[in-house]
């Protein structure tokens, strides 16, 4: 158990939909990122929020938004859902610097039908 | 840009030794991390090298590193039936996000 809870677990959405996906970070750690795994695409890198700030995008589509609260926890909207973004998403955590190792959550599945 | 490269595929005897390999291309990379991933589950981070070090050792895993040749090896001694899943080599690119591998998957027969 690393520590970073995700939720849900599955989630199954038509498209055309939005859903919001959650994380809550390590006990301590004030960076969050968030992740794609799908099949085409591999792992890909998609935001992170240090402390509630955004500090660094990747791969993000426009329809895809994240924020981080005060008490650290994230979420990651997805909107206008499409048979693409049927993948796993992945939250990890890091340390107070926002750089340190990066431990990941169990992973939510979202299946867009 | 920042590639990072992994065989498909590695099959090995229980008992026997995996090795997986990886290449990346950013030689700014500050940290390399293997992770483990079972089916239907999580990536759970099993060692991580410093970019300053040749070699770390980790029970029954050793993890080499070759700068000049941007290579990044995971040696598992005594491979066990438990160790088969999917392992992802990664790099810390720009002090945040982590470039991953495609990953390997390893299959242990008994």
């Amino acid at each position: 158990d690393s520590g970073v809870t995700q939720t849900p677990k599955h989630l199954i959405t038509a498209t055309g939909q939005r859903v919001t996906l959650r994380c809550s970070p390590r006990s301590g750690d004030l960076s969050v990122y968030w992740y794609q795994q799908s099949l085409d695409q591999g792992l890909q890198f998609l935001i992170q929020y240090y402390n509630g700030e955004e500090r660094a995008k990747g791969n993000i589509l426009e329809r895809f938004s994240a924020q981080q609260f005060p008490d650290l926890h994230s979420e990651l909207n997805l909107s206008s859902l499409e048979l693409g973004d049927s993948a796993l998403y992945f939250c990890a955590s890091s340390g107070p610097s926002g750089r340190e190792t990066q431990y990941f959550g169990p992973g939510t599945r979202l299946l867009v039908l | 840009g920042e590639d990072v490269e992994q065989s498909l595929f590695l099959s090995v005897r229980e008992g026997d030794s995996s090795v997986i390999n990886c290449t990346y291309t950013d030689s700014s990379s500050t940290y390399l991390y293997w992770y483990k991933q079972e089916p239907g589950a999580g990536l759970q981070l099993l060692t991580y090298i410093f970019s300053n070090m040749d070699m770390k050792q980790d029970q029954r895993l050793t993890v080499l590193l070759n700068k000049k040749d941007k290579h990044l090896s995971l040696r598992i001694a005594d491979t066990q039936t438990g160790d088969s899943a999917i392992y992802f080599c990664a790099e810390n690119f720009a002090g945040n996000m982590l470039t991953f591998g495609g990953g390997t998957r390893l299959m242990v027969k008994p």
